[in-house]
């Protein structure tokens, strides 16, 4: 199958801005979305963005797509130590039943 | 509610070896999913089911095998333990398929 793809790391300072990147495979998807998974722990849905959209903001995250590029962005504001996880982004391909994720994104927030 | 719970968390097998993961539901969801994670990989959909009485491969199926016959349990089994198999396996189920798959903890297989 095609890959969505991400870069596995991503190193901030405390209080600095994060963009983690994705590029997706399915031009037809309804929904793109962020899962976090925190350490030991299974994903967690983040947030989404409707196809139709070009910006969706939830207070400190802003979700960037680019439907011509087949690009998704996660930016969070203010980063802090709790966000540090592995962040993956996901589409449902070509179907509504099911998700393709990509292969994550790891974010060490340091101090 | 106590979302999707998974056992055993941890698992040590000796190849050749079969098991059942366990993985049930207290959110009436009609969609569950297995997935495993392997480092750097992310994640691998191995199968699905839509509803009870009905399942789907995904991208990873070989060496698995699942069913559905309540709406609360999919249980996956590894019928012949082998190397490749060692990996973190999480299941997930959703009301509206693709759309907010809530995940359980995971299940740490190690297969030697």
């Amino acid at each position: 199958g095609e890959d969505v793809e991400q870069s596995l790391f991503l190193s901030v300072r405390e209080g600095d801005s994060s963009v983690i990147n994705c590029t997706y495979t399915d031009s037809s998807s309804t929904y793109l979305y962020w899962y976090k998974q925190e350490p030991g722990a299974g994903l967690q849905l983040l947030t989404y963005i409707f196809s139709n959209m070009d910006m969706k903001q939830d207070q400190r995250l802003t979700v960037l797509l680019n439907k011509k590029d087949k690009h998704l962005s996660l930016r969070i504001a203010d980063t802090q130590t709790g966000d540090s996880a592995i962040y993956f982004c996901a589409e449902p391909p070509g179907t509504a039943s099911k998700l393709t994720f990509g292969t994550g994104t790891r974010l060490q927030v340091t101090l | 509610n106590a979302g999707v719970t998974q056992t055993p968390k941890f698992r040590i097998l000796k190849i050749g070896q079969s098991m059942t993961l366990q993985c049930t539901q207290d959110m009436n969801h009609n969609y569950m999913y297995w997935y495993r994670q392997d480092p750097g990989m992310g994640l691998k959909l191995i199968y699905y089911s839509v509803g009870a009485g009905i399942t789907d491969k995904g991208e990873v199926p070989n060496g698995y095998n699942v069913s559905r016959s309540t709406t609360e349990d999919f249980p996956l089994r590894l019928e012949l333990a082998a190397p490749s198999q060692t990996s973190v396996y999480f299941c997930a189920s959703s009301w509206q398929g693709a759309h907010e798959q809530y995940f359980g903890p995971g299940t740490r297989l190690t297969v030697t």
